[in-house]
């Protein structure tokens, strides 16, 4: 079965900090799809990245950044100097391609609080 | 840029009351879907459509339904609403596998539900 796993439920930095948000995934399949999205104060989810499950590169994105392992089912999501602006909730989440992709599952999200 | 719409944003009703909560999509994404959502809390997929007349149940159980007889129209009903469905509610499309070449799902803004 399916699961996701954001152990962080809260984080707190200050501006200009880097912040690394973990999770960590459970699945049979071997064809899958990661995901991480931001939902801000506003509530509306914003998608950030998707990785497949046979690329295993990481990626850099301006000040984000993510580390996909598959030897322990983790994909990090790393914010470099991070802003007041970055305060959202995260989720990583999960979709198998075995199901049609109509199951995408979701962690139950981090917090990020940035401070000035 | 994503065009999912959901009306009404906030919905304040009492108990008992028959309630529709509206998404529309201009984007023709075959696949949509509804989560639940506490405030900044994990997300529940509910229902989702692989296409016209075409409609699944979700992990979380819910006693909503949902009806799909345009492409672009996926709205969810409450026959009998009580306090217990107080939450928010998010509607996503998305174009294929796991979401398509992209893979992401773009997410409305949400129908924020309070029964009395």
């Amino acid at each position: 079965a399916q699961k996701v796993t954001q152990a962080q439920t809260e984080i707190s930095v200050v501006e200009k900090e880097d912040v690394t948000l973990d999770c960590v995934y459970e699945t049979r399949d071997t064809t899958y799809y990661l995901f991480w999205y931001k939902q801000p104060p506003s509530g509306e989810l914003v998608f950030l990245i998707r990785r497949n499950s046979f690329d295993e590169q990481n990626e850099i994105s301006g000040r984000y950044s993510w580390n996909f392992q598959k030897s322990t089912s983790s994909f990090n999501f790393t914010i470099t100097a991070s802003q007041v602006v970055d305060s959202a909730v995260y989720f990583c989440a999960l979709s198998e391609a075995g199901t049609g992709g109509f199951k995408t599952i979701f962690g139950a999200g981090t917090r990020l609080f940035v401070k000035a | 840029e994503a065009d999912i719409y959901q009306t009404p944003r906030y919905l304040v009703i009492g108990t008992g009351k028959k309630i529709t909560l509206e998404c529309s999509q201009t984007m023709g994404h075959d696949k949509m879907y509804w989560y639940q959502q506490d405030p900044g809390m994990e997300l529940h997929l509910i229902h989702y459509s692989y296409g016209v007349n075409s409609t699944e149940k979700g992990d979380l159980s819910s006693e909503s339904t949902v009806s799909r007889i345009r492409t672009e129209h996926f709205p969810l009903t409450l026959e009998s609403a009580r306090p217990s469905h107080t939450s928010q509610y998010l509607c996503a499309s998305s174009e294929g596998l796991a979401g398509g070449p992209r893979g992401e799902l773009f997410f409305g803004e949400g129908s924020r539900l309070t029964v009395l």
